[in-house]
């Protein structure tokens, strides 16, 4: 059974419209991220979650928002998506421990 | 410059070839070190951990050196299901950084 969960797997929006895309768990890990993977690139950590504390890295743009209203789910809001954040989202959940972050299976974004 | 830096490939290999990744990170104060491994346009997955006394996992043998910040991956015996995106991971703090990945293409 799936530990980490993303919906939707696959999502299109227009440039400037507003997405949200959703991660939930199955395990009510602590520990709750957000990557941008772009093609060929690395992940890149935009911000996580140790319960309910907000972690924000510091070159992630303002138009992105998370939200984790309860342990089980997470939601990453693109205020106003640019051509520009086209990619991959993943989402992973952890105990703290840096050998235990499970990666979600990703929701691939198209900005039109 | 890149936290972690890896040779992009991609490395086309025969099946039963030995290849050999490496990989160079710049934060010295990194604690841990894996390598992870990503199928075409799935998520990443934990390969396995990186230890300064070496460790190895049936085919896959990683090393690590602190000195010289580098890290290896090394495959033996390659088989088609290797075909894949090699990740190298440091930390920071508690924090994962990942490389850009490594191409490895098995072909029969």
């Amino acid at each position: 059974d799936a530990m980490v969960i993303q919906n939707p797997r696959y999502q299109v929006t227009q440039f400037g419209k507003p997405v949200t895309l959703s991660c939930s768990q199955t395990l009510n890990h602590n520990v709750m991220y957000w990557y941008q993977q772009k093609s060929s690139q690395a992940p890149k950590l935009l911000f996580h979650y140790y319960d309910k504390d907000f972690n924000n890295e510091a070159d992630t743009p303002d138009n992105f928002q998370s939200r984790r209203p309860n342990t089980s789910f997470c939601f990453l809001d693109i205020r106003s998506p640019g051509l520009g954040d086209a990619a991959m989202y993943l989402c992973a959940i952890g105990t703290g421990r840096v050998d235990e972050q499970f990666f979600g299976p990703g929701t691939r974004l198209t900005v039109l | 410059r890149k936290e972690v830096e890896q040779d992009p490939g991609p490395f086309n290999v025969p099946e039963g070839a030995t290849v050999a990744f490496n990989c160079t990170y710049s934060n010295s104060a990194s604690q841990s070190f894996f390598w992870y491994r990503q199928d075409c346009r799935k998520e990443p997955k934990l390969l396995m951990s990186v230890y300064s006394s070496g460790n190895e996992d049936g085919r896959f043998t990683a090393q690590l050196n602190r000195a010289s910040q580098y890290i290896s991956l090394l495959i033996r015996d390659s088989k088609l299901s290797d075909s894949a995106t090699y990740l190298c991971v440091v930390t920071d703090g508690n924090k994962l950084v990942f490389g850009a990945g490594t191409i490895l293409r098995v072909k029969s």
